[in-house]
């Protein structure tokens, strides 16, 4: 199947930074890529869908401006949690999908840890 | 809105023996369903889906599901138990059909499985 690959796998930052985490489609391209959360023993929990070239669709509850999200190109989607404080520590996971009839492939996830 | 439950957050089964995890969910419309598998560090993969076409659905790696209207479940099953199927298993309920949609996910069981 197509891989999607995360970067960091792991990060921690201190309180009030920002951190970058990245999602990439590796062998097809991604026309919507869909940004979750998780938090431990709890449902993966959609944070926002994004569309190549287009300002992201944030689900109810989820600051924009704190989780910014950036889908610049076909292959490469981002997510920036700015001023981070430690409740923003959670695992991040990215899916993609390369549109009507195609599957959704998830990424490994990004553990943060906000201290 | 849609929602699924999935009963059992562990479970525990013996080499060989059936597995059997619990799903129900919750539409306004008709659902369409999906059962992944999480190896750790790794993303989700899917191991099935039901898309309105048969109520009994076949998957990757001998596992199957059935999908109950009249129950409103979708629990998963696997006649013999292997100790590879040691895992994390999501269901999940999209609005749109082949997986491109968005996702609603349980809560997730982990399979353990003693020799």
């Amino acid at each position: 199947g197509a891989v999607v690959s995360q970067h960091p796998s792991r990060v921690i930052c201190k309180s009030g930074t920002s951190v970058k985490i990245e999602c990439r489609s590796l062998d097809f391209q991604a026309t919507t890529m869909f940004w979750y959360r998780q938090f431990p023993k709890q449902s993966l929990m959609l944070m926002a869908t994004s569309n190549e070239g287009s300002k992201a669709t944030y689900e109810q509850g989820v600051e924009k401006d704190k989780f910014l999200i950036n889908h610049a190109s076909l292959t490469l989607s981002t997510l920036t949690v700015t001023s981070a404080h430690p409740e923003d520590s959670s695992f991040y996971i990215c899916s993609a999908s390369s549109g009507a009839r195609g599957e959704q492939y998830f990424g490994p996830g990004t553990r943060l840890t906000v201290t | 809105a849609q929602s699924v439950t999935q009963l059992g957050s562990h479970v525990s089964v013996s080499e060989g023996a059936l597995v059997l995890l619990r799903c129900n969910y919750s539409s306004s419309v008709p659902p369409y369903l999906f059962w992944y598998v999480q190896y750790p560090n790794q993303g989700l993969q899917l191991l099935l889906k039901y898309t309105s076409a048969a109520t009994l659905v076949k998957g990757i790696n001998g596992f199957e599901a059935e999908f109950k209207k009249s129950e409103t479940s979708f629990h998963l099953t696997k006649p013999s138990a292997h100790m590879s199927d040691a895992a994390e298993y999501f269901c999940a309920v999209s609005d749109l059909p082949d997986s491109w949609g968005k996702f609603q996910f349980g809560a997730g069981t982990q399979v353990v499985v003693t020799p």
